[in-house]
């Protein structure tokens, strides 16, 4: 079975803090994302990588950066955490080719408080 | 840039009852259509898919067809039973790298 794995189920960090949230598959799986998501909003996408040290904006940068140093492993960072960004945070990853299924982790539930 | 549109939560319905929720899409060029479903606490996992106009996707009783004219990929089920509330996410992907984009979700309740 593919598995993605985050490092956290639940987190509560202070306004200020630099926060990383891990994120590890077993698939051997090109791309991964991380999205957060939230009530109304559905799944908005942070970034996503397609390759080890390779990055691509989504729809919500700002406040975040990521970092993929290994293929199994793609990391997000909030710099400075605020308040706004208290969210459930969803990894996921999937294979390079039309129509593949993305596996998501249980997903990162973030206070910051 | 591309866009998912799916019909707003919550839907409530009896056991057994006919399920319809709306998917429209805008893409750039020609996606691939996704149905994702999140049970209660869990991840999401993919519930059914499709690659071509015209293809049916289908599993655990739920079907979508995939309409380029209208560009719709609605979501049904003849008889829906309580085990699938949960809330139900289109999506779509495309380009060479296939990033997903996703609709708001739409929670489904089913009661006895």
């Amino acid at each position: 079975d593919v598995k993605v794995t985050q490092s956290s189920r639940y987190l509560v960090k202070r306004t200020g803090e630099k926060v990383f949230l891990e994120c590890v598959q077993d698939m051997d799986h090109e791309n991964m994302f991380w999205y957060r998501q939230d009530p109304g909003l559905g799944l908005r996408l942070i970034y996503f990588s397609y390759d080890v040290k390779m990055k691509e904006k989504g729809d919500i940068p700002e406040g975040y950066s990521v970092s993929r140093e290994k293929k199994e492993r793609f990391s997000l960072i909030l710099e400075s955490a605020s308040t706004n960004q208290t969210s459930m945070y969803l990894c996921a990853s999937s294979f390079v080719g039309r129509g593949t299924e993305a596996f998501f982790g249980q997903g990162t539930r973030l206070t910051v408080v | 840039g591309n866009s998912v549109t799916q019909m707003e939560g919550p839907v409530t319905l009896s056991e057994e009852a006919f399920l319809t929720i709306n998917c429209t899409y805008t893409a750039t060029g020609y996606p691939s259509l996704f149905w994702y479903v999140q049970y209660p606490g869990e991840g999401l996992q993919l519930l059914l898919k499709a690659t071509k106009a015209d293809d049916k996707g289908s599993n655990k009783g739920f079907e979508a067809t995939y309409r380029k004219e209208t560009t719709s990929f609605h979501l049904e089920k003849g008889s829906v039973q309580v085990s699938d509330s949960a809330v139900y996410f289109c999506a779509l992907s495309e380009g060479g790298y296939q990033k997903v984009t996703f609709g708001t979700g739409t929670k489904l309740q089913v009661i006895p």
